[in-house]
């Protein structure tokens, strides 16, 4: 596998269930993050974890948790989520570091969620 | 506050006609600017960037775009575009405050019509 991959590529699920969005990258980055990409509306970043530590969150409701084990892998786990939380979830990943400002980010193909 | 403004939602153009998207920025700070592309039921891609330097810059698929400070602009242009181009496009400005991260346009969609 090259680059950032996302699992699942699809997922449907009730309110009341429990899911997770998976995000690997393979780019030996060491900042990752989620997007949200609703219609209609601009990329919103939700987190940003750099070296593993969330160093960003926008202001996101509880019932979306990031998770970041190690520098490769970052987790987006979901509950209770309303239907307006449908949408393309994107993660992303860079290479940051003290002033290393200028490296882009790349990203997954996403995960479409379908909240019923 | 960095904001980025993507003025046309859709673009329809022929194919082997030129096209302008366009993408204006407010910064109080310095600008880093970037054009990615999303090809449908994909990623973004990183199409190009301006850091500093040469205000015109070139990117894959021969895609180029200026940036003009006085405009606070960086549109993004391509002389003769091809079905393939079909895309959305988002126009993104780089905060560093900390982690760096990008605030995004809209985007706009590209259409190219046979």
């Amino acid at each position: 596998e090259t680059g950032v991959t996302q699992t699942p590529r699809h997922l449907v699920m009730g309110m009341t269930n429990k899911k997770s969005l998976k995000c690997e990258q393979h780019l030996g980055h060491n900042a990752m993050y989620w997007y949200k990409q609703s219609a209609k509306k601009p990329l919103e970043l939700m987190f940003v974890y750099s070296l593993e530590e969330r160093v960003e969150n926008n202001s996101v409701p509880s019932r979306f948790s990031p998770e970041c084990p190690n520098s490769s892998h970052l987790f987006l786990h979901l509950h209770t989520l309303q239907p307006e939380d449908s949408a393309l979830y994107l993660c992303a990943s860079s290479q940051g570091s003290s002033g290393g400002w200028n490296n882009e980010q790349f990203f997954g193909p996403g995960t479409r969620l379908t909240v019923l | 506050a960095q904001s980025v403004t993507q003025l046309d939602s859709q673009v329809p153009v022929f194919e082997e006609a030129p096209v302008e998207l366009r993408c204006n920025y407010s910064s109080s700070v310095s600008v880093y600017l970037f054009w990615y592309v999303q090809y449908p039921n994909q990623g973004l891609q990183l199409l190009l960037k301006y850091l500093s330097g040469s205000t015109l810059v070139k990117g894959i698929n021969g895609f180029e775009a200026e940036f003009n400070k006085s405009q606070t602009s960086f549109h993004l242009r391509k002389p003769s575009v091809h079905i393939s181009d079909t895309a959305e496009y988002f126009c993104a400005v780089l905060i560093i405050q900390g982690a760096q991260k990008l605030v995004f346009g809209q985007g706009t969609r590209l259409t190219i019509n046979p």
